[in-house]
């Protein structure tokens, strides 16, 4: 059964610092791996999708990477802004798709 | 291009009514899904169709049923709500094909059972 882990649960940083939220999976069987984002009281927003043969994928201040034979996921956010506070979550698509439980990042201004 | 669209957002119920929730897609999509989301459970997947047709169980089915209407609908059905159904209920819908397997959300439906 693929179990997702999220770590940290929650990350206060000040506006401008460079943050990595991590996301580990049990299974490498996987076809790919998407990090969304949610806004209080909202739906999911793709961030980005990364396809189990590539190895990171970039949008803007965002790159999230992918190592599937440590069963490993990183978003990197660079020179944060109060606009990033959100939850976010990644999912692990394989079989079946699995959630996990997210990371509450608060960035202050 | 309005992606996947849920209805109703907001609803209130009565212990023991029944209610329909509606979900539609325009992507040509032929995956769907239905999952909730409670607060330190993450998003739990309640049914899942992986194709017209075909309907399978998820994580935690157990009080609702689905209907694969046609390639477009995927509707989620609580015949007898209770209180621990309570939840945002979010669609979801994918392809390989059609857009490399991104997930789509809908923008969720918020569920009270009083």
């Amino acid at each position: 059964k693929q179990e997702v882990t999220q770590i940290p649960a929650a990350l206060s940083v000040p506006e401008g610092e460079n943050l990595v939220l991590n996301c580990s999976f049990t299974d490498s069987a996987i076809y790919n791996l998407q990090w969304f984002r949610q806004d209080p009281g909202k739906g999911l927003t793709s961030l980005l999708l990364i396809q189990s043969s590539q190895r990171e994928q970039t949008s803007g201040r965002l790159n999230a990477s992918l190592d599937k034979s440590s069963g490993r996921s990183t978003l990197y956010i660079a020179a944060s802004q109060p606009g990033d506070s959100a939850t976010y979550l990644c999912a692990v698509i394989g079989n079946k798709l699995v959630f996990g439980a997210g990371t509450i990042l608060r960035v202050k201004s | 291009n309005a992606g996947v669209t849920q209805t109703p957002k907001f609803q209130v119920l009565k212990t023991g009514q029944s209610m329909t929730l509606q979900c539609a897609q325009d992507m040509n999509h032929n995956s769907m899904y239905w999952y909730r989301q409670d607060p330190g459970m993450g998003l739990r997947l309640i049914y899942y169709s992986a194709s017209e047709g075909t309907t399978d169980k998820g994580e935690v089915p157990n009080g609702y049923n689905v209907s694969r209407l046609n390639k477009r609908e995927f509707s989620l059905r609580l015949e007898s709500a209770a209180p621990s159904q309570t939840s945002v209920y979010f669609c979801a819908s994918s392809d390989l094909a059609v857009s490399g397997n991104t997930i789509y959300f809908g923008e969720g439906s918020w569920l009270t059972v009083v």
